[in-house]
């Protein structure tokens, strides 16, 4: 079965940390893989996305993610957390039509 | 707008009544999709339209709900004798395309009392 899995539903990390966010799918047939971020009360924002071509994509925010085949990974980092980052993020994944298929999601904390 | 437009935001129906939620897509967005968004989980998928012509609903969890797109813009999903199972938050998006990213509005907030 085609399925998306975000390893922890919580994340902390301190303010100029490293943010590491993981999502691992399953699926027969190349993917695209999307990461989505939503604040409170407010919709889902594209951060960045995987079609074809490289495999390290870089989104907005200083965001980048690495699409890895072999471990049917599409983690989500950021070199150094800022305040404005805490947010619910959503790893999504379009298995071979057109509907987004979503992560559980990953509430990122960051302490001061 | 630049953005998808939802309304209304918040909507607080008793059971047993119907409602109606609508979406503004981006303008020239072909593609519209709507999905459902339980507290505390991920988005999923509800149905699709590529212009006016509903290519997917396998997500609509029951004949109670209904979406159309008549003429490929504006976009409605109703949900007839609503129960408290309805009760989350409705996310539309539109993209140009099917395989181009899809852009969210900020969603309606269903409350079913």
């Amino acid at each position: 079965a085609q399925s998306v899995t975000q390893l922890g539903s919580h994340v902390s990390v301190s303010e100029g940390a490293l943010v590491l966010l993981r999502c691992n799918y399953s699926s027969s047939v190349p993917p695209y893989l999307f990461w989505y971020v939503q604040y409170p009360n407010q919709g889902l924002q594209l951060l960045l996305k995987y079609t074809t071509g490289a495999t390290l994509v870089k989104g907005i925010n200083g965001f980048e993610a690495e699409f890895k085949k072999s471990e049917t990974s599409f983690h989500l980092t950021k070199p150094s957390a800022h305040m404005s980052d805490a947010a619910e993020y959503f790893c999504a994944v379009i298995f071979g039509n057109e509907k987004l298929t979503f992560g559980t999601g990953t509430r990122l904390t960051i302490i001061p | 707008g630049a953005g998808v437009s939802q309304s209304p935001r918040y909507k607080v129906a008793k059971r047993g009544q119907d409602v109606a939620l609508r979406c503004d897509p981006i303008s020239g967005h072909v593609s519209l999709f709507w999905y459902q968004q339980a507290l505390g989980q991920g988005p999923e998928f509800l149905t699709y339209f590529q212009n006016e012509a509903q290519l997917d609903k396998s997500g609509l969890p029951s004949d109670r709900f209904f979406a159309e797109r008549p003429e490929g813009s504006v976009s409605t999903l109703k949900i007839q004798r609503t129960q408290q199972e309805d009760s989350a938050v409705y996310l539309c998006a539109s993209s140009l395309d099917r395989d181009q990213p899809q852009h969210f509005g900020d969603g309606t907030r269903l409350s079913i009392l």
